[in-house]
């Protein structure tokens, strides 16, 4: 079964500053990954995802995450930090193709200090 | 685009009462939903897989005849929390299937539910 685990539930950077968001994952074939964002009572919603081909990928809002598979991790960075970055980050593994649910991380608060 | 709909976005009920919230894919059909619940600061807990036309599998822990799903069509489920009380006040998503290849999920904006 897969697992997902995101180093440090919260981490707090500078306006300006770099973000890194850890996420490490398991998963016994190769998977499919993904980092979504959720703002304050709101849904999720899809920053980036990786499927298959190039394994740096860009996403919205300036983010990307690059897939590891030596060292299982889809890392998620970004160059300089807005205050609107400010929200909570969750990485997300499937293994699976088909109508199954995707396994999520706990979870990352991303704090933007001016 | 392709939208999952979740209504009501906040609803406050009385103890006792039973609740209905619902899910519904735009400009596509989702056989299958996913329902989630997330507590405070905390990550999205499965509690069910909702399933077009047959019943839905609910994962351990979680009460079928407190939460009951129904997916009547293949643009709509339902979640009802029934003679709810306050430590079900949570906040719920319910999420389809955009992609099957991948797994891909697209949200709805999730529904606060405060029960006094």
């Amino acid at each position: 079964a897969q697992s997902v685990t995101q180093l440090g539930s919260h981490v707090s950077v500078s306006e300006g500053a770099l973000v890194l968001l850890r996420c490490n994952y398991s998963s016994s074939v190769p998977p499919y990954l993904f980092w979504y964002v959720q703002y304050p009572n709101q849904g999720l919603q899809l920053l980036l995802k990786y499927t298959t081909g190039a394994t740096l990928v860009k996403g919205i809002n300036g983010f990307e995450a690059e897939f590891k598979k030596s060292e299982t991790s889809f890392h998620l960075t970004k160059p300089s930090a807005h205050m609107s970055d400010a929200a909570e980050y969750f990485c997300a593994v499937s293994d699976t193709a088909g109508n199954t649910p995707l396994v999520f991380g706990k979870g990352t608060r991303l704090s933007v200090i001016a | 685009g392709a939208v999952v709909s979740q209504h009501p976005s906040w609803v406050i009920c009385k103890s006792g009462t039973s609740v209905k919230i619902e899910c519904r894919s735009l400009d596509f059909q989702a056989t299958t939903m996913f329902w989630y619940r997330q507590f405070p600061k905390q990550s999205l807990m499965l509690m069910a897989t909702s399933n077009e036309g047959s019943k839905a599998t609910y994962e351990q822990g979680v009460e079928k005849d407190k939460f009951l799903i129904n997916h009547a069509s293949l643009t709509l489920s339902t979640l009802t929390v029934t003679s709810a009380h306050p430590e079900d006040s949570s906040f719920y998503i319910c999420s389809a299937p955009l992609d099957t290849n991948t797994g891909e999920l697209f949200f709805g904006e999730g529904s606060r539910l405060t029960v006094l």
